[in-house]
């Protein structure tokens, strides 16, 4: 089946540093791809998305690119600040399961040091 | 509401009790999620409704779990005869829609329902 592989936490950086998230998937068809967001103490949230190869989702200064060919989708920011703390999730959206199905990676917590 | 509503928000049950978690999703959604997720992991799919239509329970992991969505708004995910290792967030979610040759599904999230079986 459809699986999501994510680096392993936890990722510590100082402030202002660059930071790179790895993400692999395996998947039939062409799903969609998503990184969510979960900050201390609340619900995920949606963070940036793609829906086909090539596209490139960015928001907060975070940027994914739907990579076809080495089915990755790493996640990106050229300076993390303190507030960028979290854990973070990759995943996907069946695109042939018909009931539109979400896989999760296991997660990769970042803590940003002042 | 605004967001996606779940209760309660902890509950601590007995070995063998039966608990009910209740998701309340943003109005006008169709798509209602139910995922669970263990400590340290990412979220496991546990079943799948578009209005009252259960379309997907593929990921509940025993007869022991249950789902339902009688009006297509609020539902409900009981568990019966509970056991440690049930012990888990649980988390509701919905979406929109998906409508003609949109297919972005972005999923709402509430904050869970934290279950511990002792």
């Amino acid at each position: 089946g459809d699986s999501v592989t994510q680096m392993e936490g936890p990722v510590t950086l100082s402030e202002e540093a660059f930071l790179t998230i790895n993400c692999t998937y395996t998947a039939t068809g062409y799903p969609s791809l998503f990184w969510y967001v979960q900050y201390p103490g609340e619900g995920l949230q949606l963070l940036l998305k793609a829906t086909k190869a090539d596209d490139k989702g960015s928001n907060k200064g975070f940027e994914a690119t739907y990579r076809k060919e080495t089915t990755s989708f790493h996640l990106e920011k050229g300076s993390v600040q303190v507030s960028d703390s979290a854990v973070y999730f990759c995943a996907l959206r069946e695109a042939t399961s018909g009931t539109y199905k979400y896989i999760f990676g296991t997660g990769t917590r970042l803590k940003v040091l002042a | 509401g605004a967001g996606v509503s779940q209760s309660p928000r902890y509950k601590v049950a007995k070995r063998g009790q039966d608990v009910a978690l209740r998701c309340d999703p943003i109005s006008g959604h169709v798509s209602l999620f139910w995922y669970q997720q263990a400590l340290g992991q990412g979220p496991e799919f546990l079943t799948y409704f578009q209005n009252e239509a259960q379309l997907d329970k593929s990921g509940l992991p025993s007869d022991r779990f249950f789902a339902e969505r009688p009006e297509g708004s609020v539902s409900t995910l009981k568990i019966q005869r509970t056991q440690q290792e049930d012990s888990a967030v649980y988390l509701c979610a919905s979406s929109f829609p998906l409508a003609g040759g949109q297919r972005t599904g972005e999923l709402f999230f509430g904050e869970g329902s934290r279950l511990t079986v002792l």
